[in-house]
């Protein structure tokens, strides 16, 4: 069975700073994907960024980036030059079978000024 | 842009009554999903489809039915609500190659109380 562990419930950022959320998993797949995903307060689910299992490089998407270690079985996301705006909680989630995602259980991230 | 479009957005129910939470995407996706999200939980997966007229269980299916007749609708069904079922429900679809990500509606909120 595939399973995602945050292990960070809250953290705190100072603005403009940068900031890592944890993510490990655990699959017997070979092939597998890993998302993050944003949940702002206002309660949708907005798409971060994802990365594939076989690929080589990290994925970036503008201020995110999906730090990849496969043999630690981590896929921790770092945002740089925090914004008031990020304060919001992540989801870390792996695809299944069927595009079925895995979720972790979130961090709620506070962007302080 | 309609995306997946859910209704409805709030419901409240007393126990034993039945409802369907309506979803539908128009972006041609085979993928949909029904989740459920909790506090301290994540997002855990109700039922799947990958395409009309196929369905499966996923991670909490008891007391919830799904069908599939058509590619763009993919209705959830409560058919006798309890208080368990108390939660925010999400709806999404994704294409069928793999490294789609999965395209929410703006969640359901049911009380049952």
């Amino acid at each position: 069975a595939q399973k995602i562990t945050q292990t960070q419930p809250g953290m705190f950022v100072q603005e403009k700073e940068a900031v890592t959320l944890d993510c490990t998993y655990d699959t017997s797949d070979q092939s597998y994907g890993l998302f993050w995903y944003k949940q702002p307060s206002s309660g949708e689910m907005i798409f971060l960024i994802y990365q594939g299992s076989y690929d080589e490089q990290n994925a970036t998407e503008g201020r995110y980036s999906l730090n990849f270690q496969k043999a630690r079985k981590s896929a921790n996301l770092v945002i740089s030059a925090s914004q008031l705006g990020d304060s919001a909680m992540y989801f870390c989630a792996m695809r299944a079978w069927g595009n079925k995602l895995v979720f972790g259980a979130g961090t709620i991230l506070r962007v302080k000024s | 842009n309609a995306g997946v479009t859910q209704t409805p957005k709030f419901q409240v129910l007393k126990t034993g009554q039945s409802m369907t939470l309506q979803c539908a995407q128009d972006m041609n996706h085979e993928y949909m999903s029904w989740y459920r999200q909790d506090p301290g939980m994540g997002l855990r997966l109700i039922h799947y489809s990958v395409g009309a007229g196929i369905t499966d269980q996923g991670e909490v299916p008891n007391g919830y039915n799904v069908s599939r007749s058509t590619t763009e609708d993919f209705p959830l069904r409560l058919l006798s609500a309890a208080p368990s079922q108390t939660s925010v429900y999400f709806c999404a679809s994704s294409p069928r190659r793999n490294t789609g990500e999965l395209f929410f509606g703006e969640g359901s909120r049911l009380t049952v109380l």
